[in-house]
Parts: C-alpha cells; sequence; structure tokens
C-alpha cells in the first residue's frame, strides 16, 4: 500500500503570511497528485489535479507545483486570509487506487 | 455544480444493529466511493463503484457492503454495527475520464457513533 505524507501537521499563521506545505508520495506506478481543501462542516473540495512532472496550477491565491520523479507536491498559498482556514490533503492515485494523506491543518489569525 | 447528497449528518446506533449510509449524486457520474476518516489516519478507502452493479473492494471492506441498483445512488451498509466503526464517513463521486485524473467530488459526511 502506498505511503502518502504530509507535513507539517498543522500550521499557524498571521493573516497576510504567505505559507507552503509538503505532500510525499512513492514516485513509482504514479498516476495522479489531488489537492483538497476541507473547511470544517463542509464537504471537501478539490483544488487541483495533476499528474504531469512538472505540472503547476494555480487558483487565485493558492497554487501548486509537481515533482514525480522526486515524489513530492508543493501547495502554497500567498497572502493567507482567515477564510484560508481549513485542512489541506493531497491524495496520490497509482494503478487503481488513491491514497490520501492525514492533511495539513492550517489555521490563519487575523 | 455537482451535488453529493449523504441522507443524515449524524447517526447513532447500537452495536449490532443494521446500518444503512445513503449517497446520492445528480451529475451522472459513474464512479462512486465510500470513504471513512478516523483522527490521525487519512480518507481510507472502503467500497468503491464503477457502474450500476458493480463494485470492488477498497482497503478496509470488513464489516461492510455496499449496494448500487441505480447510478446515482451508493448505499454504504454495516451488516452488524459495532463500536470501532464509530467514524465520519464520506461518500464521494467522479466521472470515470481516467479513474483518477478527474477529482473526487465529496458529500458532507455522515458522523456515525456506535453505542
Amino acid at each position: 500500500i502506498l505511503n502518502v505524507e504530509q507535513s507539517p501537521q498543522s500550521l499557524h499563521v498571521q493573516e497576510g503570511d504567505s505559507t507552503n506545505f509538503t505532500c510525499s508520495f512513492p514516485s513509482s506506478n504514479f498516476y495522479a497528485l489531488h489537492w483538497y481543501r476541507w473547511e470544517t462542516a463542509k464537504s471537501p473540495e478539490a483544488l487541483f489535479v495533476m499528474t504531469l512532472n512538472g505540472d503547476e496550477k494555480k487558483k487565485g491565491r493558492i497554487s501548486a507545483t509537481l515533482n514525480t520523479k522526486e515524489g513530492y507536491s508543493y501547495l502554497y498559498i500567498k497572502g493567507s486570509q482567515p477564510e484560508d482556514s481549513a485542512t489541506y490533503l493531497c491524495a496520490s492515485g497509482a494503478t487503481n487506487k488513491l491514497i490520501f494523506g492525514t492533511g495539513t491543518l492550517l489555521a490563519v489569525q487575523p | 455544480d455537482v451535488k453529493v447528497t449523504q441522507s443524515s449528518r449524524y447517526l447513532v446506533k447500537r452495536t449490532g444493529e443494521k446500518v444503512f449510509l445513503e449517497c446520492v449524486q445528480d451529475m451522472d457520474h459513474e464512479n462512486m466511493f465510500w470513504y471513512r476518516q478516523d483522527p490521525g489516519l487519512g480518507l481510507r478507502l472502503i467500497y468503491f463503484s464503477y457502474d450500476v452493479k458493480m463494485k470492488e473492494k477498497g482497503d478496509i471492506p470488513e464489516g461492510y457492503s455496499v449496494s448500487r441498483e441505480k447510478k446515482e445512488r451508493f448505499s454504504l451498509i454495516l451488516e452488524s454495527a459495532s463500536t470501532n466503526q464509530t467514524s465520519m464517513y464520506l461518500c464521494a463521486s467522479s466521472q470515470l475520464v481516467g479513474q483518477y485524473n478527474s477529482p473526487l467530488h465529496f458529500g458532507n459526511g455522515t458522523r456515525l457513533t456506535v453505542t
């Protein structure tokens, strides 16, 4: 079974700070890398799905990069806002499985 | 927007009861999934389905079964609920375009407590 690891486990930043998290995954049999945002009392919401080495995707102040050869993805948030507070999940797909990491809990203080 | 609806937000059941968790999606997605989420663990796949009447075991199928009689509905069944099945259950759907190339669309979750 794949092991997908996310770091840090949790992060507290001030409003306006930029921040980033890491998702590590086994690089063999790689298929796709997903990022989700999960706010309290809501459903996880897809941010990005990336498949190619070197992929970079952006959605507003949030962006992500993918390195499939070394098995990691970074998620960046520029100028964090309180509404960015959530758990950020990554998931790596290989063959027929999508394996989730345990998430990074982000708290943005106003 | 895709809507995935889970029938209950909170559920309390007794040990040994048969429990049904229902999930409906409105976007004609082929794939449907049931996950559970426990503290300190990532979302773990219980069962999934690529088509009507089709089901595949995920990583932790023991103690569960599923039913997919219609494309839009995927039910998770706990045959005889046990306390270790107390968890948050999430249903998701996705298009079949390259199985994991398309994002999952999740329901709001059902928090099940088995006493």
